[in-house]
């Protein structure tokens, strides 16, 4: 397996454009995880999914962020309109829904809002 | 909630020195813990995971964790420091059984290595 892709490894963007993040998690896994990475404030989860349906989205930061997983291959984290403070690292991570398993994780997303 | 905290933010070794981690987790009910590696401009990788099966766990590149329930502690250790071990190491939890698997890390340590 090519294990978990995202696209685009970079992306530049203007603030208040619109940004869609892009992940095809490893096949048969069937939760998927969505991180942010800053030097200030770590790694957090934004949301999850088991089998395609969102669990908890409590970590989404603001109505401007939005995830959709239409497919057990394909989820997309969309912001809009996108501002400086959303440049961040993205990552997507899959595993099986057990909770023994690891996550693996894809290598990111580089985002940048200016 | 529960959650993980790594003391210690920046660590710095010599190269042969014993590699010493920290992890304490915040769980009435031991969960599973992770211990992840993360290389400049890259995801991270699993290390080694507890899972209940034994408390003294072995991972990738001689790295082991021994999981403590009287301290709340999984910390990791490895006996001789190498240059490439200099990444950022992650501690995340689990909780064991009920209807989430939400996976959550602690904020990171730095691992510094000297020649």
């Amino acid at each position: 397996d090519a294990g978990v892709i995202q696209s685009p490894r970079h992306e530049v963007t203007e603030m208040g454009q619109e940004v869609t993040l892009r992940c095809k998690p490893i096949s048969g896994h069937n939760s998927l995880f969505w991180y942010r990475q800053t030097m200030m404030r770590g790694l957090e989860l934004l949301i999850y999914f088991n089998n395609n349906v969102p669990i908890d989205d409590s970590g989404m930061p603001e109505d401007r962020f939005s995830a959709k997983m239409p497919n057990a291959s394909f989820s997309t984290l969309k912001i809009q309109p996108s501002e400086p403070r959303d440049s961040a690292v993205y990552f997507c991570a899959s595993s099986l829904y057990r909770g023994d398993t690891e996550a693996f994780f894809g290598q990111g997303t580089r985002l940048t809002v200016v | 909630a529960q959650s993980v905290t790594q003391l210690g933010s920046h660590v710095s070794v010599s190269e042969g020195a014993l590699v010493l981690l920290r992890c304490n987790y915040s769980s009435s009910v031991p969960p599973y813990l992770f211990w992840y590696v993360q290389y400049p401009n890259q995801g991270l990788q699993l290390l080694l995971k507890y899972t209940s099966a034994a408390t003294l766990v072995k991972g990738i590149n001689d790295f082991e964790a021994e999981f403590k329930k009287s301290e709340t502690s999984f910390h990791l250790t490895k006996p001789s420091a190498h240059m490439s071990d200099a990444a950022e190491y992650f501690c995340a939890v689990r909780p064991y059984g009920g209807a989430t698997n939400k996976l959550i890390f602690g904020t990171g340590t730095l691992l510094a290595v000297q020649p």
